[in-house]
């Protein structure tokens, strides 16, 4: 099955840290970039962050930019996001989603369900 | 950064009518332009990309239409599990997103 599964949300204080993974199956993981995207409580979408599938380029919102650093290991068909320095402003649904091309074509054909961080003391 | 913007905030519909919806850009996005549908507790699912071009699987009543900085996205007789939340999305630059018509029952 095609899917992509969100882990490693939760309550985290201001200026913690949290990693989120999101595992990939059901088709060449390698072959397409990746990004993260998040929604805070009743908001819209927000782009985060993008990796291409060699994982050599990355990309980031100016809003988290020096905070988050998203990763890829293909070997585990895995995307990660390393956040640090959290703000509650940062509290959101963040969904991983997989682009439709090898670098970056920027739009979406298949998301996760989405893990909730909340970022509050 | 593009701005996008979409009208109406709400659209109310009965079953089996034709909804249309509005999005806008700040500047022109060409033809860079996705529409996706979010229901409740839901991840989006890509409708439309390219402005006009359906997604895999995606019912013949959903269409996109427009170019620069005006686009539209129409479904032609509404279904019950239509009834969701819609964001179109520029790829032109960094990608944005607009903030979402809903569309409820009327």
């Amino acid at each position: 099955e095609v899917q992509l599964l969100e882990s490693g949300g939760g309550l985290v204080q201001p200026r913690g840290s949290l990693r989120l993974s999101c595992a990939a199956s059901g088709f060449t993981f390698s072959t397409y970039a990746m990004i993260w995207v998040r929604q805070a409580p009743g908001k819209g979408l927000e782009w985060v962050s993008g990796i291409s599938g060699s994982g050599g380029r990355t990309y980031y919102a100016d809003s988290v930019k020096g905070r988050f650093t998203i990763s890829r290991d293909n070997s585990k068909n895995t995307l990660y996001l390393q956040m640090n320095s959290l703000r509650v402003e940062d509290t959101a649904v963040y969904y991983c989603a997989k682009d439709t091309a090898l670098v970056t074509a920027w739009y979406f054909d298949l998301w996760g369900r989405g893990t909730l961080v909340t970022v509050s003391s | 950064e593009i701005v996008m913007t979409q009208s109406p905030a709400t659209l109310s519909v009965s079953p089996g009518e034709r909804a249309t919806l509005s999005c806008r850009a700040s500047q022109s996005v060409t033809s860079n332009l996705a529409w996706y549908q979010q229901k409740p507790g839901q991840a989006p699912r890509l409708l439309i990309y390219d402005a006009s071009t359906r997604a895999t699987g995606i019912p013949a009543r959903f269409s996109g239409s427009g170019s620069g900085t005006e686009f539209t996205l129409t479904i032609s007789s509404l279904q019950s599990e239509d009834f969701a939340v819609y964001y179109c999305q520029q790829y032109n630059n960094w990608p944005s997103f607009g903030p979402g018509t809903k569309v409820d029952i009327k």
